[in-house]
């Protein structure tokens, strides 16, 4: 069965830092390109940044730039968001999800196929 | 506000065909192709389409997708009570060096 499970999500203070993971299984990791979406609570969904394949290219949306780090370890079928500097903006709920094709632009076929439930993460003092 | 536009809400009797628009620019929709999600209450979003009106395995057939220039649009035929959900129109789009962007969404309600 072909499953994502984040985890990592906590009440943390505002300036604080956390560290999300995505164990990934049944398909292979390292053909895929992997993404965070977040949605904060009762909006829409959020683009927060992409990881290729290899990790050659990894993107993110502006809000975020410089605060937080997508990355991924093929030898664990695992995905990371870390999360610096963390403001009441950031609450929301960070979804794991795995893309159609192996690279973050440029491919026709792409869409996020494969959704984890989702991880909590609250900001607030 | 979205970078992807569209209406907030849509609705329809069992049975109808609903459309729901998307609207964009030339740095996304113009140039890239389209998804679309669909978001049932309390769950994960689920891929509806993808490369503009390519369905995925499972997803069906009632469900369509087109998409013209810089706007797109979902289409549902034979609306059912299970399709009141939230969707989402989404695009690469490759103005700020690069970034994927979603639409605002539609809420759906079948009435």
């Amino acid at each position: 069965e072909v499953q994502l499970v984040e985890s990592g999500g906590d009440l943390v203070q505002p300036g604080r830092s956390l560290r999300l993971s995505c164990a990934a299984s049944g398909f292979i990791f390292d053909d895929y390109a992997m993404h965070w979406v977040r949605q904060a609570p009762g909006k829409g969904l959020e683009w927060v940044s992409g990881i290729s394949w290899n990790s050659g290219s990894v993107a993110y949306v502006d809000s975020v730039k410089g605060r937080f780090t997508i990355s991924r370890d093929n030898a664990k079928n695992s995905l990371y968001l870390q999360m610096n500097s963390l403001g009441a903006e950031d609450t929301a709920l960070y979804f794991c999800t795995k893309d159609r094709v192996a690279t973050i632009a440029g491919d026709y076929y792409c869409g996020l196929d494969v959704w984890g439930q989702g991880t909590t993460v609250t900001v607030s003092s | 506000q979205s970078v992807l536009t569209q209406p907030p809400s849509a609705s329809g009797t069992p049975g109808q065909r609903v459309t729901i628009s998307c609207s964009g620019s030339s740095s996304n929709l113009r140039s890239n192709t389209v998804n679309w999600y669909q978001q049932l209450p309390g769950a994960a979003p689920k891929l509806l389409i993808y490369y503009n009106d390519q369905r995925p395995s499972g997803v069906p057939d009632r469900f369509s997708g087109s998409k013209s220039g810089t706007s797109a649009s979902l289409a549902i035929s034979g609306l059912q009570s299970e399709d009141e959900a939230d969707y989402y129109c989404a695009a690469w789009d490759d103005s700020l060096n690069g970034r994927w962007v979603f639409g605002g969404g539609t809420k759906l309600t079948v009435l």
